[in-house]
């Protein structure tokens, strides 16, 4: 049972918005800013897509955006397109002793 | 180019013990957070450990007391020393670099695979 919770998968057509929740704790994502999420397509290495809650590292489309209410965060990607079809993952830091949680994954199909 | 670069995976018996290496280029591991997460065939992510440019390391409860991470400055490589392997420790692991200390890994390498099994 992974520490936080990502639904197993969400899909949308080319052109749309979709969102993607990861709930954690008061523990983990409701007490630090410390939130990324990663891309990742089968086979390959994780992407970072988004840190610090709703930071963009250089390169990544500002379609994918990053946000957190509470202890649960975020990630909205919009204008849909096909290479986006990945799983995606979450990630928070969870303070000096669990340190670093992540959530299950989604899966993302673009339909 | 930033570059990690893992090796010394492979088939390893319960019990048994493992090191791997991730070599660094582009950038100086010693002045870096760099991370070991590990991936189960078909599962999701697993933080496993992280070390500090000041040298302190962290680990997960999972691995405590059988994995240290560890690294050699003069040869820009980040390893990870496994001992008393279980069965669960089959994973991909990739070494990343993190920017700020904590889940945010910019820089990810290809991944080693170690698998545990008689």
């Amino acid at each position: 049972q992974s520490a936080l919770t990502q639904p197993a998968s969400v899909s949308g057509s080319p052109g749309q918005s979709i969102t993607i929740s990861c709930t954690g704790t008061s523990s983990d994502v409701g007490s630090y800013n410390l939130v990324s999420w990663y891309q990742q397509h089968p086979g390959k290495a994780p992407k970072l897509m988004i840190y610090e809650v709703s930071k963009r590292p250089s390169g990544v489309s500002n379609r994918f955006s990053g946000s957190k209410s509470g202890n649960t965060a975020s990630l909205t990607i919009s204008g849909l397109q096909a290479e986006d079809e990945a799983d995606y993952y979450c990630c928070s830091y969870a303070g000096s002793s669990t340190f670093e949680v992540f959530g299950g994954g989604t899966k993302l199909t673009v339909l | 180019e930033v570059q990690l670069v893992e090796s010394g995976g492979g088939l390893v018996q319960p019990g048994g013990s493992l090191r791997l290496s991730c070599a660094a280029s582009g950038f100086t591991v010693s002045s870096n957070y760099m991370s070991w997460v590990r991936q189960a065939p078909g599962k999701g992510l697993e933080w496993v450990s992280v070390i500090y440019s000041g040298g302190s390391t962290y680990y997960a409860d999972s691995v405590k007391g059988r994995f240290t991470i560890s690294r050699d400055n003069s040869k820009n490589t980040l390893y990870l020393q496994m001992n008393s392997l279980r069965a669960e420790d089959t994973a991909v692991y990739y070494c990343a670099r993190d920017q700020v200390g904590a889940t945010t890994n910019d820089y990810w390498g290809q991944g080693t695979l170690v698998t545990v099994s008689s």
